[in-house]
């Protein structure tokens, strides 16, 4: 069975950082890009950051403004997010997704939520 | 950047009825169009991948059709478990983009 559990959100002051962890079992990680999606509070979902099973590349949202980096460690079949200079807009559930048929989403999280506020 | 509008943004219909969720692109995103269903508090679920294909476990009530930048969700006799957000993704283009949803809720 896939399991995808995130961890590493909280209360963070603007200005601050977090390292967002995703820990993957059920399949072979080190076969399959993963991503990283939020939903901010009451609102729809948004696409992050994707990296592609060797980590040969990484793509991100513009929004993020070179705020945030994604990373993997196959060894550990984790992925992370590490994100600084955090604004109240990043205030988001954020779930880590795993890739299937390109850039689809076939298997998700249960979401860590990140609340950026004073 | 491609943007995806769905609508209606939200449709009032009963158990048994007939549902056409649409999702159009700003520019072609070929075949490469998914769909979402999302309840509270929970993740989305991938419906639909590569405009028409289910997802491992999705019931043959919802399908999925169109090309190019006009696309359709299809639910064809509503369940009460269906009743929920649904959204649409292109993976043609980066960034990756999802459309605002469509809220199917009981009537």
């Amino acid at each position: 069975e896939v399991q995808l559990l995130e961890s590493g959100g909280g209360l963070v002051q603007p200005g601050g950082s977090l390292r967002l962890s995703c820990a993957a079992s059920g399949f072979t990680f080190s076969s399959y890009a993963m991503n990283w999606v939020r939903q901010a509070p009451g609102k729809g979902l948004e696409w992050v950051s994707s990296i592609p099973a060797s980590s040969d590349y990484t793509r991100y949202a513009a929004s993020l403004e070179g705020r945030f980096t994604i990373s993997r460690d196959n060894s550990k079949n984790t992925l992370y997010l590490q994100m600084n200079s955090l604004r109240a807009e990043d205030t988001a559930v954020y779930y880590c997704a795993k890739a299937f048929s390109g850039w689809f989403f076939d298997f998700w999280g249960q979401g860590t939520l990140v609340t950026v506020s004073s | 950047e491609s943007v995806l509008t769905q609508s209606p943004a939200t449709l009032s219909l009963s158990p048994g009825e007939r549902v056409t969720l649409s999702c159009r692109a700003s520019q072609s995103v070929s075949s490469y169009l998914a769909w979402y269903q999302q309840k509270p508090g929970q993740a989305p679920r991938l419906l639909i991948y590569d405009v028409s294909n289910r997802a491992t476990g999705i019931p043959a009530r919802f399908s999925g059709s169109g090309s190019g930048t006009d696309f359709t969700l299809t639910i064809s006799s509503l369940e009460p478990e269906d009743f929920a957000l649904y959204y649409c993704q292109e993976s043609n283009n980066w960034p990756l983009t999802f459309g605002g949803g469509t809220r199917v809720e009981i009537k």
